[in-house]
Formats: C-alpha cells, sequence, structure tokens
C-alpha cells in the first residue's frame, strides 16, 4: 500500500524559529519520487521540492532544507529563522511509479507568529 | 516552468444546475491530466486520472456520471459537476503532465460554491 503521513497537523512558532515538518511514506515500489508542497491561503499549491529514489542527498534551498533518509522512509522538512509569510499548508507527496499517481499527506498546517 | 491553469476561479451555482470547469496545459501537451478535490482544512484527494483521447479513470467512491471528466486534447482537460448540490461545494485542483514525464504540474484551483 501505499501511504503518507504527516503526523503534526498544526504547528505554531515565533518568528526566527527553527521548524521541522516530518513526513513518513510507506511504498513497495523501488522507484518513487517525495515532493513538498506550500499551499499558502489562496489555495494554489506551491512546488518546493522534488527527490526521487535513488538520490539521498540532503538539500538546502536558502532557508528551506530536506532531509530524505530511506532507512526510516522520512521526508523531513526544515525551515530555519521562519518568518511570518512561511504561514502556510504544507503537504508531502508520494509518486510510486507503479502506478503513476501521486499521494497526498494530510497536510501540516504552519502559523509563524510576529 | 510549466503553466496549467484553470477557469474559472471561482464559481457560485444553483443547486441543481451543472458547472463545467477548465484545465489547461498552456506551455506543454498533457498526455495525463489530474483532477482533484480539497474539502477546507483536508487533503487533496485525487478524483480521476484522464489521459488524452480516453475516457477517465476514476478513483474508488468517486461518480463518474455526476463528476464528468473530458480530455479532448493535449491542452484541455474538462470537469463538469452536473445536477451539482450544496454537498459538491468544494476546491477542485487540476494538474497535468507530459508524456514521459513524472512531474506534474498543478493549476490555481477552482472554488465552488453550490448555493
Amino acid at each position: 500500500a501505499q501511504k503518507v503521513t504527516q503526523a503534526q497537523t498544526e504547528i505554531s512558532v515565533v518568528e526566527k524559529e527553527d521548524v521541522t515538518l516530518d513526513c513518513v511514506y510507506e511504498t513497495r515500489d523501488t522507484t518513487y519520487y517525495l515532493f513538498w508542497y506550500k499551499q499558502p491561503p489562496s489555495g494554489e499549491l506551491v512546488f518546493l521540492i522534488r527527490r526521487n529514489s535513488f538520490d539521498e542527498q540532503n538539500e538546502i534551498s536558502g532557508r528551506y532544507s530536506w532531509n530524505f533518509q530511506k532507512s526510516t522512509s522520512s521526508f523531513n522538512f526544515t525551515i530555519t529563522a521562519s518568518q511570518v509569510v512561511d504561514s502556510a499548508v504544507y503537504f508531502c507527496a508520494l509518486l510510486y511509479t507503479g502506478g503513476f499517481k501521486t499521494i497526498f499527506g494530510a497536510g501540516t498546517r504552519l502559523f509563524v507568529k510576529a | 516552468g510549466a503553466v496549467v491553469s484553470q477557469h474559472p476561479s471561482r464559481v457560485i451555482c444553483k443547486s441543481g444546475t451543472s458547472v463545467k470547469i477548465e484545465c489547461r496545459s498552456l506551455d506543454f501537451q498533457a498526455t495525463t491530466m489530474f483532477w482533484y478535490r480539497q474539502f477546507p482544512k483536508k487533503s487533496l484527494m485525487l478524483m480521476a486520472t484522464s489521459n488524452e483521447g480516453s475516457k477517465a479513470t476514476y478513483e474508488q467512491g468517486v461518480e463518474k456520471d455526476k463528476f464528468l471528466i473530458n480530455h479532448a486534447s493535449l491542452t484541455l482537460s474538462t470537469l463538469t459537476v452536473t445536477s451539482a448540490h450544496p454537498e459538491d461545494s468544494s476546491f477542485y485542483i487540476c494538474s497535468a503532465r507530459a508524456l514521459g514525464d513524472y512531474e506534474q504540474y498543478f493549476g490555481p484551483g477552482t472554488r465552488l460554491t453550490v448555493t
């Protein structure tokens, strides 16, 4: 079965704090892709990152960083020095090549307070 | 990057009427398009997958007669909500994928309100 679990429903932090959003996935496929999307109040999904199953290198993009660990089936997302503009819902997603479908986690709502 | 548009962005319709939502890939040919539904404060749920020129494949529990999907060209897919009821009110998002590409590009969504 394919599944994405984002156990944190809501997180509230104060500006400049670091915050990590957790994502755990399940799949039997050996080739798969993992994604993170941001959904601000406007509703439009904003693509943040894509990782394929053969690339476990961690990635940093500005204040954003991602930690992909196949051993624990996790793909966690950290925002460093959070800002109010980071307030949004963040979705982790899994594309499994067996079905060519993308499965979304339940999402984590992040509130960053000034 | 690839751009997907949706029209309309918001629509209000009366119960019992039908409403059509368009999804267009503006700068690439979308051999596959996906339709998602998102309830308030919930995740995206895949409704159906459509391949250009073929009938859509619906996910379990999605009524194909209620949610008519047409993907007649490589740049356009439409979702028609027939005989809409208030419970169909939701945020509908489409995405498009090109042949041989794993990436899917999302449209901005359509907020449907049925009164």
